[in-house]
C-alpha cells in the first residue's frame, strides 16, 4: 500500500533557530517526491522537488534531502522566521503507468515564536 | 500567469442538504484533481480527471458524491445530500500533463462546514 508518513506532527522553535522535518514513504513505483508549504486558510505551495537521483535540493532557507534506498527525505528550515510558521506537507508521486498519482502525508504543523 | 480559482470560499449547511463546488484550473492544464483535507490532516484524493475523463475516483463515496469535468476545462463536486463528517475543506488543484510528476497546482479551497 502506497504509504507517507510524516514526523513530528507538530513542532514549536524560536524564531532564527533551525530545524528538520522528517518523511518517510513507501511508494512504488516512484516518480519524485516534493515538500509543500501549506499556511493556514490556504492551499498547498511546492518549495522543492526531487527525482530519484537527487540528493539533495536547496530552496532560499529551505533544503531537501532524498535518500532513496532507505526511502526517507527530509526538509530543513534554516534560521527560521515567523513567516514559516505552516504545515509542512511531504508528497509523493507514484509513476509512470499513464497518468501521475500524488500520495500526501499528514504534514508537520510547524510554529515559530519570537 | 492566473492561478486555480475556487468557489465558494466558505459554505455552511445543514445535514442531508446538498452542496456543488466549482474549480477553474490554471489555462492548459489537462490534470485537474479534486482534494479533501480535514482538519489536520493531509489532502486526500477523491477523484483525478485527464482532460475530461476520469482517471482515479477510487476514493470518491459515490453514494453522495459526484464530479464532472465538462469540455474538459471547469470542473464541479457535488455533495447530496451531506453529512456531518463530510465538514472539511475541498482543495481543487491542477497540473500540466500526466505520467512526468508534473507540479500541481492548488486553489485556495472552499471550507465546508456541515451542522
Amino acid at each position: 500500500k502506497n504509504q507517507v508518513e510524516q514526523s513530528p506532527q507538530s513542532l514549536i522553535i524560536l524564531e532564527g533557530k533551525n530545524c528538520t522535518l522528517q518523511c518517510n514513504y513507501t511508494v512504488s513505483p516512484f516518480s519524485n517526491l516534493r515538500w509543500y508549504k501549506q499556511d493556514t486558510g490556504r492551499g498547498p505551495v511546492s518549495l522543492t522537488i526531487m527525482t530519484f537521483s537527487e540528493n539533495t535540493k536547496s530552496n532560499g532557507r529551505y533544503t531537501a534531502t532524498l535518500d532513496a534506498d532507505t526511502k526517507q527525505s527530509s526538509l530543513h528550515i534554516t534560521a527560521s522566521q515567523l513567516s514559516d510558521s505552516a504545515s509542512y506537507i511531504c508528497v509523493v508521486s507514484a509513476g509512470p503507468g499513464g497518468y501521475n498519482k500524488l500520495i500526501f502525508g499528514a504534514g508537520t504543523r510547524l510554529a515559530v515564536h519570537p | 500567469e492566473a492561478g486555480v480559482a475556487q468557489s465558494p470560499r466558505y459554505k455552511i449547511i445543514e445535514k442531508r442538504q446538498s452542496v456543488a463546488f466549482w474549480c477553474n484550473p490554471i489555462s492548459g492544464h489537462a490534470t485537474l484533481y479534486w482534494y479533501q483535507q480535514i482538519l489536520g490532516q493531509g489532502p486526500k484524493l477523491l477523484i483525478q480527471f485527464q482532460n475530461n475523463g476520469v482517471v482515479d475516483d477510487s476514493q470518491l463515496p459515490k453514494d453522495r458524491f459526484s464530479a464532472e469535468r465538462l469540455k474538459g476545462v471547469d470542473s464541479t463536486l457535488k455533495i447530496q445530500p451531506a453529512k456531518l463528517e463530510d465538514s472539511a475543506v475541498y482543495l481543487c488543484a491542477s497540473s500540466r500533463t500526466a505520467g512526468q510528476g508534473p507540479e500541481a497546482f492548488f486553489g485556495q479551497g472552499t471550507r465546508l462546514t456541515v451542522v
